[in-house]
């Protein structure tokens, strides 16, 4: 069983609709990352939080640290929204930073 | 553009050539990272250099040798790559902060390899 676990692996939605994506660890965190892979293979960081629930854009993080249990929502979806969503987490006691990851939700939101 | 980049983008190679992965952040940050990600398989860390002393290597075989030469710059040279090393490898850097922190990833796009 991976220590990050992500649901669902693949999500299509119409254009407009309300996206959530899950993520659980099973691990002791200092920090939860969500990550977006576009096809050409870069990747970019959404959120970076350890509490609560962050906003940017269209895009909402929340984490519940003692569920263990991470979700990112998307509001009025877009087909460019279209990417693999991956949730990664910063172990805690390491002091570099080591990220472990889930295998990523595919995501298609056609038109 | 994140501030990091990578080169080559694609790399095709037989098993028995010598190349180098580049990768250059204009950033600032103090720790940089090779992953590594397979088809159908979750990114893997391979390497963690911190203010250009490598502090992680994920129990990655010889053929994969990295080097840190300042905290801008980080290869990763390869020899006698086997066809399952075929991925695409990604370079990242962030700013260490405290001891059991890190600060976001920032990522380049990758360079996507095929042993032959």
């Amino acid at each position: 069983k991976n220590e990050v676990e992500q649901s669902p692996q693949n999500l299509t939605a119409q254009e407009g609709e309300f996206i959530t994506i899950n993520c659980s660890y099973s691990v002791g965190i200092s920090a939860l990352h969500w990550l977006q892979q576009h096809p050409g293979g870069g990747i970019v960081s959404l959120f970076m939080l350890s509490s609560g629930k962050k906003k940017h854009g269209r895009l909402i993080a929340t984490i519940n640290i003692q569920e263990k249990h991470s979700s990112l929502h998307i509001t009025a979806s877009h087909p460019r929204d279209s990417a693999v969503y991956i949730c990664a987490v910063s172990l805690r006691g390491t002091s570099y930073g080591k990220l472990t990851f889930g295998q990523g939700t595919i995501l298609t939101v056609h038109p | 553009e994140t501030g990091v980049t990578q080169t080559p983008r694609h790399l095709v190679m037989g098993m028995t050539n010598k190349k180098s992965l580049k990768c250059e952040q204009h950033l600032g940050h103090n720790a940089m990272y090779w992953y590594k990600q397979s088809a159908k398989k979750p990114l893997e860390l391979m390497f963690v250099y911190s203010l250009e002393e490598r502090v992680e290597n994920n129990s990655v075989p010889s053929r994969f040798s990295p080097e840190c030469p300042n905290s801008s710059h980080l290869f990763l040279h390869l020899h006698t790559l086997q066809p399952e090393d075929s991925a695409l490898y990604l370079c990242a850097s962030s700013q260490r902060g405290t001891a059991q922190n890190t600060g976001e990833l920032f990522f380049g796009e990758g360079s996507r390899l095929t042993v032959l």
